[in-house]
């Protein structure tokens, strides 16, 4: 049991749609990442919030947006979804600081199928 | 540009001998490194870590090697064990990211333990 909890497990969308993807993390984890999966490759990294404020971000667009709440829960936006956005989106999250051994715990991600 | 590289897909072993699953990488930057398993349908679990200042790091059944002046870190099983069929991911980070900032992954290396 991870404790990093995703919703929904899968979802359809039509290109040039946006969507939200949630996440639900452990009490105390103030560190949270989201992460790409395409098919056949290993995770990417989208960006990481710490305590509410973006942290750091990888090689995505600024169609990929995201949120961090008071309560350890996140979400995911994308806008204008383009076909090559099909993947399985990661969330994790860590209880210690950015830059620390804490490992990131994975939640079981979302299915995005874009059409 | 595959910073994360683990060249083997798949590997077979018998249930009781030794797995290694190898990874390279070509940043000099990263200083620490991670080992993660996959089961279908579920987020990756973290297995086991380890620093740059470090060459060896041993977790039970689990033991990961760094070679830092070729760049390449090892995982070894022993002894192997059915329930360890799974894909096994690499991850790196670098800059003092530590174990939860930015990790890069290599494509994986599906493991089948045969009874």
């Amino acid at each position: 049991e991870t404790g990093v909890t995703q919703s929904p497990t899968h979802l359809i969308k039509t290109r040039g749609q946006q969507v939200t993807l949630r996440c639900s993390s452990q009490s105390g984890h103030n560190t949270v990442s989201w992460y790409q999966q395409a098919l056949g490759q290993g995770p990417q990294f989208i960006f990481q919030y710490y305590r509410e404020e973006e942290n750091g971000r990888g090689n995505f667009p600024p169609r990929f947006s995201g949120l961090q709440f008071p309560n350890y829960s996140s979400e995911l936006n994308v806008n204008a979804l383009e076909l090559d956005d099909s993947a399985l989106y990661l969330c994790a999250s860590s209880p210690g600081t950015p830059g620390t051994a804490s490992p990131l715990h994975f939640g079981n991600g979302t299915r995005l199928t874009v059409t | 540009d595959q910073q994360v590289k683990q060249n083997s897909p798949s590997l077979s072993v018998q249930e009781g001998r030794i797995s290694i699953l190898n990874c390279d990488y070509t940043n000099s930057m990263f200083d620490y490194f991670l080992w993660y398993k996959k089961y279908p349908a579920e987020g990756p679990t973290f297995l086991i870590s380890i620093s740059s200042i470090k060459d060896k790091n041993e977790d039970g059944r689990f033991t990961v090697f760094l070679n830092k002046s070729a760049k390449h870190l090892s995982l070894h099983i022993v002894p192997s064990q059915p329930g360890d069929s799974a894909v096994y991911f690499c991850a790196a980070s670098g800059n003092s990211g530590g174990s939860n900032y930015k990790l890069t992954f290599g494509k994986g290396t599906l493991l089948t333990v045969n009874p």
